[in-house]
């Protein structure tokens, strides 16, 4: 069935490193590609999405592009800051269909 | 606007005991979901109503577990009796439009003993 798969955690980094956490899918149709966000004590978030292939999402200095050949979605921060820390979920929808996520990657950034 | 909002945010019950989980979602979005994240692993769909109608209910685990929307407003999860395994932190989400960009509550963390 339908499902994504994400990097598993906790990944620990350094104020300012490269942030890249992998995310790959599997869908029988063209499904959107979300990414969200846990900060502690709150619900999900969107951050950002993209709807077809080769599109790139973005918001707050993260960024993913969707990847057909790769049927891949992975997120990307040039610099982390400690603010960053959080659970972060990929997930899937197709057109009709429910959400599907992955088990999320809890990102602490330490200063 | 507000947002969707759940209660209550933890509870802890027996095994055996009921539990019901409310979710207000934002006003006027017609789509509402239930998802599910035990033991820190991925968060699973429950179900899905399009206003009062359940529109996939797949994802529902048994039937000690029922979900209504009467009116089409808010949303109640009712788990009866519970288990050790239901314990985990119970997501709502609702949304206007289609594919979904979900608002998510803050979750319900159930805990049951």
């Amino acid at each position: 069935g339908d499902s994504v798969t994400q990097m598993e955690g906790p990944v620990t980094l350094s104020e300012e490193a490269f942030l890249t956490i992998n995310c790959t899918y599997t869908a029988t149709g063209y499904p959107s590609l979300f990414w969200y966000v846990q900060y502690p004590g709150e619900g999900l978030q969107l951050l950002l999405k993209a709807t077809k292939a080769d599109d790139k999402g973005s918001n707050k200095g993260f960024e993913a592009t969707y990847r057909k050949e790769t049927t891949s979605f992975h997120l990307e921060k040039g610099s982390v800051q400690v603010s960053d820390s959080a659970v972060y979920f990929c997930a899937l929808s197709l057109v009709y269909g429910d959400m599907r996520f992955g088990a999320g990657t809890r990102l602490t950034v330490k200063p | 606007e507000a947002g969707v909002t759940q209660f209550p945010s933890h509870s802890v019950i027996e095994k055996g005991q009921t539990v019901t989980l409310r979710c207000d979602p934002i006003s006027g979005h017609d789509n509402l979901y239930w998802y599910r994240r035990v033991m820190g692993k991925e968060i699973k769909f429950l179900l899905h109503f399009v206003k009062e109608s359940k529109q996939d209910e797949s994802g529902m685990p048994n039937n000690r577990f029922l979900a209504e929307r009467t009116g089409g407003t808010y949303s109640t999860l009712k788990v009866q009796p519970a288990e050790l395994e239901d314990s985990g932190v119970y997501f709502c989400a609702s949304s206007q439009t289609q594919p979904p960009s979900l608002h998510f509550g803050n979750g319900t963390r159930l805990t049951v003993t």
